[in-house]
């Protein structure tokens, strides 16, 4: 079946200290992935897209940065969080290249403290 | 730029009653549309999407939508709410990125949907 896990469910973390957010999809490959930013009260912004291995296209800019050393990995890290960072983390997947449809997994809930 | 817009932020209806949630969105060329529904502390479920065709598509959990290319709206409607339908709705409309290799979603702001008894 077709699945999206996102690891950790949740995370706090003081200001300054590295991050790294995993994103792992089962049941399709070579997806297209995503990283999206819910913060509260402004939406979902999305961050970094993923069209292949080793791929990666930022949409903002920031102190964020993500990789994809796999196919269906996807991994958002920082060396140092702002408290800007916190939010609400979601990767999405296109489990059918071509269909345009983006599949959310459950998503990471981030507090920089 | 495309753009999403839902003009309300919050509303409230009675179990049992109608429900229309409005979208507008601005983008200049045939636009791909979704609504999704997020529970708190929940990611994004896909409750239906429009690329072409029917301009009314059926979605799940007994929702629909109707695309009007006249008004750039795309309105989530149900017949009869249910409690379990409290939640926070989102519009989006899907664009190709300059390279043609995937398509970006551009999210409104979402509307709070608040059940009543």
């Amino acid at each position: 079946s077709q699945t999206i896990h996102q690891w950790p469910a949740t995370l706090v973390q003081p200001v300054g200290s590295p991050l790294s957010l995993e994103c792992t999809v089962e049941g399709t490959s070579n997806p297209n992935l995503y990283w999206y930013r819910q913060a509260a009260g402004r939406g979902l912004q999305l961050l970094f897209y993923s069209v292949g291995i080793g791929q990666i296209s930022s949409e903002v800019p920031q102190n964020l940065s993500a990789s994809r050393p796999q196919d269906r990995q996807f991994i958002l890290s920082s060396k140092k969080l702002l408290l800007s960072d916190s939010g609400f983390y979601l990767c999405a997947c296109t489990f059918v290249r071509g269909t345009d449809t983006q599949y959310f997994g459950p998503g990471t809930r981030l507090t920089v403290l | 730029a495309q753009s999403v817009t839902q003009p309300d932020i919050h509303i409230t209806v009675s179990e049992g009653a109608s429900l229309e949630l409005r979208c507008n969105y601005s983008y200049g060329a045939t636009p791909y549309l979704f609504w999704y529904v997020q529970s708190p502390g929940q990611g994004l479920q896909l409750l239906l999407k429009y690329f072409s065709g029917d301009t009314l598509v059926q979605g799940i959990k007994g929702f629909e939508a109707e695309f009007k290319r006249s008004q750039s709206s795309f309105n989530l409607r149900k017949p009869s709410v249910h409690w379990s339908d409290a939640a926070e709705y989102f519009c989006a409309v899907g664009f190709l990125i300059s390279s043609g290799s995937a398509r970006q979603l551009t999210f409104g702001s979402g509307t709070q949907l608040t059940v009543l008894p």
